[in-house]
């Protein structure tokens, strides 16, 4: 069962654009929501992460708009560079008896063109 | 300091070959899980660990998938009588007991020819 739906599959943006990334989730037990970045042979890497009682956290260039009612959030990746070309990851989790366990969207390729 | 670290980085293992990878966990994380990554695919949740005791294995594919951690620290997942479909990244993550943050190693790539 796919809980966390995650488009586009793909994404190419040139240097200094916005990259824009969607997730979508069926859980309503869901309280923790974080993005990876995962570069070729690495482990995915935590770039930001948002609970449900807030709409929006920004950290540097990238920010998570989130929005409970639809359950739905999106990354978006500010002034975007050649070196932020990775798959991209949304998750999330429940607490309680989840104990962090992470549900995974399918993955973002972002390329960024110089 | 050291981050997660997981052996081998890559193993090819011929079907019906048994394997074992190894995680070792940032020092002090008490809690451990294990994922699959399928090529092109996000990391599936395979088992978790809280220090020794296995919590949860509800992801293990196939009775074939065996993991432990019988001190609380290092972890290894075993799989007997390997298949083509075994065939992906492993991957190991850490984290502090209560923490939603989790530190992923680099993964075991896993070739079953």
């Amino acid at each position: 069962q796919q809980q966390v739906k995650q488009s586009p599959q793909s994404l190419i943006v040139q240097k200094g654009g916005i990259s824009i990334i969607n997730c979508a989730y069926e859980n309503t037990a869901f309280d923790y929501f974080p993005w990876y970045q995962q570069f070729p042979g690495k482990g995915p890497a935590l770039l930001i992460a948002i609970r449900p009682d807030v709409s929006e956290k920004k950290e540097g260039r990238f920010t998570i708009s989130f929005n409970k009612s639809a359950k739905q959030f999106s990354l978006h990746i500010m002034d975007s560079q050649p070196g932020d070309s990775a798959t991209y990851f949304c998750a999330a989790t429940a607490g309680g008896t989840s104990y962090g366990k992470l549900t995974f969207g399918q993955g973002t390729i972002l390329t960024v063109h110089p | 300091g050291a981050g997660v670290s997981q052996s081998p980085r890559y193993k090819v293992a011929k079907r019906g070959q048994d394997v074992a990878l190894r995680c070792d966990p940032i020092s002090g994380h008490v809690s451990l899980f294990w994922y699959q990554q399928a090529l092109g695919q996000g990391p599936e949740f395979l088992t978790y660990f809280q220090n020794e005791a296995q919590l949860d294995k509800s992801g293990l594919p196939s009775d074939r998938f065996f993991a432990e951690r019988p001190e609380g620290s290092v972890s290894t997942l075993k799989i007997q009588r390997t298949q083509q479909e075994d065939s992906a990244v492993y991957l190991c993550a850490s984290s502090l007991a209560g923490a939603n943050e989790q530190f992923f190693g680099p993964g075991t790539r896993l070739t079953v020819l």
